[in-house]
């Protein structure tokens, strides 16, 4: 069984800065996902890699596999970007298909005005 | 595209009546659905996973006879909480995944469903 680390668990910055989130999981997988809670509960999924790196508007998002870690940073940070923020990697990573995720505790972002 | 829906998003109830909770996937036909549970300030759980016309499969201390999962369509699946009880108060979201059995899928995730038990 996957077991997820994420750090930190609370980051509050000032709008503009650099944000960097971190991941780190036992087991070897396939992918990883990152996703995006708001206060109301409702989940986004903003990456799901497996090597590499990826690019979207602000966000981007690494792995490294050999070292079983990821990292989500979000550049020119703003207001809108305040939520939880929650790393995701399968729960029995069977290589093929879709599989069950075990999640991250989870990084409460704020980004001040 | 691939937008999931859940209904409904709030429910109170009183201890020891049914509820059931409707996952559907609005544009897209999910092989696979997967339900999840996040009590206050926890992670999200992986409850069950449930491929169309098969019976779910249940995580470790997940009851089968207390949530009841039903997978008939490929765009439909749903949790029903039969004999709720106050500890059953929880968030349940559900996520769809189109199954393309050769790699790792991309899962998309309804809004949720709050449950409260009195």
């Amino acid at each position: 069984k996957n077991e997820v680390e994420q750090s930190p668990q609370n980051l509050t910055a000032q709008e503009g800065e650099f944000i960097t989130i971190n991941c780190s999981y036992s087991v070897g997988i396939s992918a990883l996902h990152w996703l995006q809670q708001h206060p109301g509960g409702g989940i986004v999924s903003l990456f799901m890699l497996s090597s590499g790196k990826k690019k979207h508007g602000r966000l981007i998002a690494t792995i490294n596999i050999q070292e079983k870690h990821s990292s989500l940073h979000i550049t020119a940070s703003h207001p809108r970007d305040s939520a939880v923020y929650i790393c995701a990697v399968p729960l029995l990573d069977s290589g093929g298909g879709a599989d069950g995720l075990t999640f991250g505790k989870g990084t409460h972002l704020i980004i001040q005005p | 595209g691939a937008v999931v829906s859940q209904h409904p998003s709030w429910v109170i109830c009183k201890s020891g009546t049914s509820v059931k909770i409707e996952c559907r996937s609005l544009d897209f036909q999910a092989t696979t659905m997967f339900w999840y549970r996040q009590f206050p300030k926890q992670s999200l759980m992986l409850m069950a996973t449930s491929n169309e016309g098969s019976k779910a499969t249940y995580e470790q201390g997940v009851e089968k006879d207390k949530f009841l999962i039903n997978h008939a369509s490929l765009t439909l699946s749903t949790l029903t909480v039969t004999s709720a009880h106050p500890e059953d108060s929880s968030f349940y979201i559900c996520s769809a995944s189109r199954g393309s059995g050769t790699r790792q899928e991309t899962q998309y995730f309804g809004p949720g469903t709050r449950l409260l038990v009195l």
